[in-house]
Order: structure tokens, then sequence, then C-alpha cells
């Protein structure tokens, strides 16, 4: 069974330029959750994804984005980057409800 | 809106001794709560969860917790830490019902074990 995976694990941008930042849910899992965790905090929720659809979304302005793919991979992109944007960024996926959440290596973002 | 408060940001314990995580949170109704592990440069690896019933859970590699309602509380124990425990803990609410498994977790406490 293939776990969450995430590319590309580290990356450096310029403020001001664009970035995406891509996940493969574990197999059979239909729901997909993207997290920012800024260093020394934790996770905090950007916005979920069921079945191609937006499922929710925590504060964050809507330069943030994503996709949900019918292979239910997902895409997270950040326009106009910021100094603060400057975080891991962690991909979930488990089944729709409350079913256990698993949680890929991340996406470190560095903005310059 | 719900909270979550980890008041120790970093922890130290001896290899052996008792470990206590304390967590607090803010929620109005029945909550769902979890604990999740992060080792240097992972995942978050789900440790335990309380969803109803039976206040104490078991959870991997010898963890539990106690849910006490009274308190808003939901504290993470081991009772013999070993040198692999070294990691971050973050405890975590649900977001809302309804919303699946939409997390607010507190800001983590740094477990160190010393040998």
């Amino acid at each position: 069974e293939t776990g969450v995976t995430q590319s590309p694990t580290h990356l450096i941008k310029t403020r001001g330029q664009q970035v995406t930042l891509r996940c493969s849910s574990q197999s059979g899992h239909n729901t997909v959750s993207w997290y920012q965790q800024a260093l020394g905090q934790g996770p905090q929720f950007i916005f979920q994804y069921y079945r191609e659809e937006e499922n929710g979304r925590g504060n964050f302005p809507p330069r943030f984005s994503g996709l949900q793919f019918p292979n239910y991979s997902s895409e997270l992109n950040v326009n106009a980057l910021e100094l603060d944007d400057s975080a891991l960024y962690l991909c979930a996926s488990n089944l729709a409800g409350y079913g256990e959440l698993f949680f890929g290596e991340g996406s470190r973002l560095t903005v310059l | 809106a719900q909270s979550v408060t980890q008041p120790d940001i970093h922890i130290t314990v001896s290899e052996g001794a008792s470990l206590e995580l304390r967590c607090n949170y803010s929620y109005g109704a029945t909550p769902y709560l979890f604990w999740y592990v992060q080792s240097p440069g992972q995942g978050l690896q789900l440790l335990l969860k309380y969803f109803s019933g039976d206040t104490l859970v078991q959870g991997i590699k010898g963890f539990e917790a106690e849910f006490k309602r009274s308190q808003s509380s939901f504290n993470l124990r081991k009772p013999s830490v070993h040198w692999s425990d070294a990691a971050e803990y973050f405890c975590a609410v649900v977001l809302a019902r309804g919303y699946g498994n939409k997390l607010v977790f507190g800001a983590g406490t740094i477990l160190r074990v010393k040998s």
C-alpha cells in the first residue's frame, strides 16, 4: 500500500512568484487536505477536497488555491508569494468522514 | 472558535521516566480529539484518538490519553519513555461537526529524552 507522497520536498522561491505543490493520496482515499506548518507552530488547515470539490477552507487568502484530480491526487497553488508563506506544507488523505488522516512528509517552501 | 492549548513548549525527561504532555481545548460540543507525533523531517503520525466512550484511550507505541470533560483536557501519557520517543507532539481537535477530519492543532510540545 502506497502512502501519501508529496513533491517537491524542498524548494526556494522569491517574493511575487507562484508555486505548485503536488500530493498523491493514499490508495483508496478520496479526500485530501492541505495544512501549512510555519516554523515553531502547529499545522493550520488550508482547505480540503472531496471528489474534486473544495469541502471547507481555513483562514487563508484566495491566492491559496487547489485542485483535486479524478485519481484523487491534488495540487496546492500559491500566487504572489510572500515571505510569510515560508513553511512546511503538509498534505493528508483519508476516506470521507472521520477516517484517520494519513500525512505525507511535506514540502518545505522557502520564500526569499 | 475552537482552539487547542499545549502549555509546555519543551519537556525533557530521562529515559525510563514517565511522561505527561498537557493539552487543553476550547470547543462548544463534545470534541473529537487527537494526538499526533512528528519526528524531524517527517510528516505527522496519529498516536491515538478520542471520539466517545471510554475516556482512557490507548494508542500506539505505548501511549495513552485521558479525556476529562470537566477540565477540558486530553493529556497524553507514557509510563516509561524511550530515547526514540524524542519528537514533537501535537494535540488536535476536529474543526466542527460536519466538517469531516478538518483539524485545529496546538502549537506542539517538543520532547527531549536524556540518557
